[in-house]
């Protein structure tokens, strides 16, 4: 079985400060883990993946996160909050052979002027 | 092209009525998925195409029934809905050519049940 937890359903940061959005999974094998952002009444985008490899992993608008097998972790983050940041963001697992992602429950980022 | 195009983007229809949501993609992926997503809600999952089969089927009322006419378009035929399936409807595709693939979303359709 697999799972994903995201601590804090709702983060606050000031525009310019630096963005952390936790994500914690489990998994019985190798996890494959993704961030999808939503901005409001869209669809999901991907914002970064983690498959194999380096365990750094860079995404779109900025954004990255590092996985971190001994934390069973997935971090997200920015270094410098912007103003189009403000969105629901969805940390999602999918394991080895099987195509069907779970996802967190979800944060909500508010950035603040 | 990383795109999957859903119809309509609003719906509203009657407890009695017969309706479709339909989605298209045109990135040759040959898995494709309905997710249904309540407000301030993950998306959940509702069915699995791949190759044009059906291979899950999360347990879905047989109000809603799934149709993969080929393997770029997607259909979600609805009837006899409760209010309670009002919702956003997700289609998704992925190339299901390895594992890890990317599952590329949607805009979604909006579903109101009277």
């Amino acid at each position: 079985a697999q799972s994903v937890t995201q601590l804090g359903s709702h983060v606050s940061v000031s525009e310019g400060a630096l963005v952390l959005l936790r994500c914690n999974y489990s998994s019985s094998v190798p996890p494959y883990l993704f961030w999808y952002v939503q901005y409001p009444n869209q669809g999901l985008q991907l914002l970064l993946k983690y498959t194999t490899g380096a365990t750094l992993v860079k995404g779109i608008n900025g954004f990255e996160a590092e996985f971190k097998k001994s934390e069973t972790s997935f971090h997200l983050t920015k270094p410098s909050a912007h103003m189009s940041d403000a969105a629901e963001y969805f940390c999602a697992v999918s394991n080895f052979g099987n195509e069907k992602l779970t996802f967190g429950t979800g944060t909500r980022l508010t950035i603040i002027p | 092209d990383t795109e999957v195009t859903q119809t309509p983007k609003h719906l509203v229809m009657g407890m009695t009525n017969k309706k479709s949501l339909k989605c298209e993609q045109h990135m040759g992926h040959r898995a494709m998925y309905w997710y249904k997503q309540k407000a301030k809600k993950p998306p959940e999952l509702m069915f699995v195409y791949s190759y044009e089969k059906l291979s899950i089927n999360e347990s879905v009322p047989s109000r809603f029934s799934p149709e993969c006419p080929n393997s770029s378009l997607l259909n979600l035929h609805l009837h006899a809905l409760q209010p309670e399936d009002s919702a956003l409807y997700l289609c998704a595709s992925s190339p299901a050519d390895r594992v890890g693939n990317t599952i590329y979303f949607g805009e979604g359709s909006w579903l109101t049940v009277v």
